[in-house]
């Protein structure tokens, strides 16, 4: 078992419609959560970094941690075809250190 | 802020043919930088910790004769794959976080294609 595990989709939204990312991991270690994302060919790009559970919101991003769960979340609000990309889930166990990934979700909005 | 610049974003070369790729953080100092390998519809997988000074810490399976990583200076890391052959051919990205604190910044990658 991994142990970070995200669905691979691919997920396809219509414009605007609200997309909803998810990732479980099982080491209750990780005090550091982050979502990336990556278009194709391009290295990853940073979208949310939290520090142990709660919410955090950034424009059209809102990124929930439940540790108690050990669930994360990515919501993207009034989705644009250019949000269509890979969005990978990383965490680690301390500021600075090496990131755990999950294997990342495509997803692809529709005009 | 938190750019890092990576060069040559592609590289086409002969089989036995060393390769050496670039990372620099352009906007802040990066005491510790990451090395990664990407394979097609694949995540990230770490291959070396490169710490500013000091030598590289290789994850498990990692040749480190085959990856030489160096970091001279708190802006600079570079990879070198030596005598590279077909399956060495990969995407290959790096990371910086700064002053070691923080998330990491990652970036474009370079392709590499061995023939």
């Amino acid at each position: 078992q991994k142990e970070v595990e995200q669905d691979p989709g691919p997920l396809s939204v219509p414009e605007g419609a609200i997309v909803s990312l998810n990732c479980t991991y099982s080491n209750s270690a990780f005090q550091y959560f982050m979502w990336y994302r990556q278009y194709s060919r391009k290295g990853p790009e940073l979208l949310m970094y939290t520090y142990s559970s709660g919410n955090k919101e950034d424009g059209r991003f809102t990124a929930q941690v439940d540790k108690s769960s050990k669930y994360i979340s990515l919501f993207i609000r009034d989705s644009q075809p250019s949000d269509s990309a890979t969005y990978l889930c990383a965490m680690s166990k301390a500021a600075g250190n090496k990131l755990t990934f999950g294997g990342g979700t495509r997803v692809l909005v529709k005009p | 802020g938190a750019v890092v610049s990576q060069h040559p974003s592609r590289v086409i070369c002969k089989s036995g043919t060393s390769v050496k790729i670039e990372c620099r953080s352009l906007d802040f100092q990066a005491t510790t930088m990451f090395w990664y390998r990407q394979f097609p519809k694949q995540s990230l997988m770490l291959m070396a910790t490169s710490n500013e000074g000091s030598k590289a810490t290789y994850e498990q399976g990692v040749e480190k004769d085959k990856f030489l990583i160096n970091h001279a200076s708190l802006t600079l890391s570079t990879l070198t794959v030596t005598s590279a052959h077909p399956e060495d051919s990969s995407f290959y990205i790096c990371s910086a976080t700064k002053e070691g604190i923080g998330p990491q910044h990652f970036g474009d990658g370079t392709r590499l294609s061995i023939l």
